[in-house]
């Protein structure tokens, strides 16, 4: 089976920066996968990782680590609009899992 | 970007009667979507896929008589459920994936805006 964990939920200040935190156990590993999602809205792709090492896309950071079946998200410069559900998943071959999804609020 | 289309963005609807969504890949083609199924404050969770020109492929406890999938071409696939029970109600999103990209960027999926049905 397919288990992956984060926090539920999270609390940063403008400005800030925070990391989230995601560790899976999965039948296989095609890549890892963040998303954002607002309420009410589908997910957007953030960002994605395959190999080892960290991914750096603007304020947004990936990192993974295969051997711990571990990964990170760090949003960097927090803004008021970065509040959102960020939903980590893994591609089990062609599919997509997807964890619970961390819920961050961002406090002026 | 790719771009995905889902319609209807909303559906209310009666219990017992059958609703159809449809998504489309609008600026390429795909070969394999996919339909997952959101409550309120869950994560996402894959219903089934969905293959052009052959039989979806539906997860565990997922009954492929009530949500019926047709993948008739390249850029159009739709989810019907049928005799929708107010417990069918959420918010239903398709992804589809670029068949043609190569690199990275064939893995990712690019999501639909959604579907947000509701049964009375």
């Amino acid at each position: 089976g397919q288990n992956i964990d984060q926090p539920t939920e999270m609390t940063a200040t403008e400005g800030a920066i925070v990391q989230i935190n995601c560790t899976y156990q999965t039948s296989g590993f095609n890549g890892l996968f963040w998303y954002q999602q607002h309420a009410g809205e589908a997910p957007t792709f953030l960002s994605y990782n395959v190999l080892d090492g960290l991914e750096e896309k603007g304020r947004f950071s990936s990192f993974l680590s295969r051997s711990k079946g571990y990964s990170y998200l760090l949003l960097k410069e927090l803004q008021m609009k970065d509040s959102a559900s960020y939903l980590c998943a893994v591609r089990v071959r062609r599919q997509l899992t997807f964890g619970s999804g961390t819920q961050l609020t961002v406090l002026p | 970007g790719a771009v995905v289309s889902q319609h209807p963005s909303r559906v209310i609807c009666k219990s017992g009667t059958s609703v159809k969504i449809e998504c489309r890949s609008l600026d390429f083609q795909a070969t394999t979507m996919f339909w997952y199924r959101q409550f309120p404050k869950q994560s996402l969770m894959l219903m089934a896929t969905s293959n052009e020109g052959s039989k979806a492929t539906y997860e565990q406890g997922v009954e492929k008589d009530k949500f019926l999938i047709n993948h008739a071409s390249l850029t159009l696939s739709t989810l019907t459920v049928t005799s929708a029970h107010p417990e069918d109600s959420s918010f239903y999103i398709c992804s589809a994936r670029d068949s043609a990209s190569g690199g990275p960027s064939s893995y990712e999926q690019y999501f639909g805006p959604g579907t947000r049905l509701t049964v009375t």
